[in-house]
């Protein structure tokens, strides 16, 4: 079976500096996809940025970057310029690809982050 | 507007009260799932569907019962709650399923069992 780990609970970064989250992940699997979730106070899951496995070249979405080591299975994403938006919990979400399969996500525990303004 | 919707959004019930939880899609979405939120567990997976009539269990499936209709609609049905199903639970919907496609997540319904 799969697993997602993040193993740092809380982080804070001050307003326009730069913060990077953890995520390893275990599986024995070579072609999945690895997800970055934003849950705000609303509770609304958001999705930040996604990585297929297969592809060698790091996601990029404005401000948010990954860092995809697929050999050492980590999977960290990089926050340029932190607003106070982007305050929330972070989840790190693994799904394998099957064709025709459950499309189940498998989440870590999640990551409480802090933006001091 | 692309969206999943979710009633009720909040639910303080009783134990052993039947209640039911409706999930909607409008995107005619083939895959739905079911999640819960606990503190500290992250989204555990309770059922999900590939399409109409095809139902299936996820990791934490006790207690729970779907049902698929519809392609559209994907309720979560709790026969007899008890307290440790206090939690948030999120409906989800993909175009299809093992694919790239994007989950869409409703936008939760927090559940107290009293």
């Amino acid at each position: 079976a799969q697993t997602v780990t993040q193993s740092q609970p809380e982080m804070s970064v001050q307003e326009a500096e730069t913060v990077t989250l953890s995520c390893t992940y275990d599986t024995s699997e070579s072609d999945y996809y690895l997800f970055w979730y934003k849950q705000p106070p609303s509770r609304q899951m958001i999705l930040v940025i996604r990585q297929e496995a297969y592809k060698q070249q790091n996601a990029t979405e404005n401000r948010f970057s990954v860092n995809f080591q697929k050999a050492a299975k980590s999977f960290s994403l990089k926050i340029s310029d932190s607003q106070l938006g982007d305050a929330a919990m972070y989840f790190c979400a693994y799904r394998n690809h099957y064709t025709g399969a459950n499309s189940k996500l498998t989440f870590g525990k999640g990551i409480t982050l802090s933006v001091r303004p | 507007e692309a969206q999943v919707t979710q009633n009720p959004r909040y639910l303080i019930t009783v134990t052993g009260k039947k209640l039911t939880v409706t999930c909607s899609q409008n995107m005619n979405h083939e895959y739905m799932s079911w999640y819960r939120q606990d503190p500290g567990l992250g989204l555990r997976q309770i059922y999900y569907s590939m399409n109409v009539e095809v139902t299936d269990k996820g990791d934490v499936p006790e207690g729970y019962k779907v049902s698929r209709k519809e392609k559209r609609n994907f309720p979560l049905i709790l026969e007899s709650p008890s307290p440790n199903q206090t939690s948030l639970y999120f409906c989800a919907s993909s175009y299809s399923a093992g694919t790239s496609y994007e989950q869409y997540f409703g936008p939760g319904t927090r559940l107290t069992v009293t």
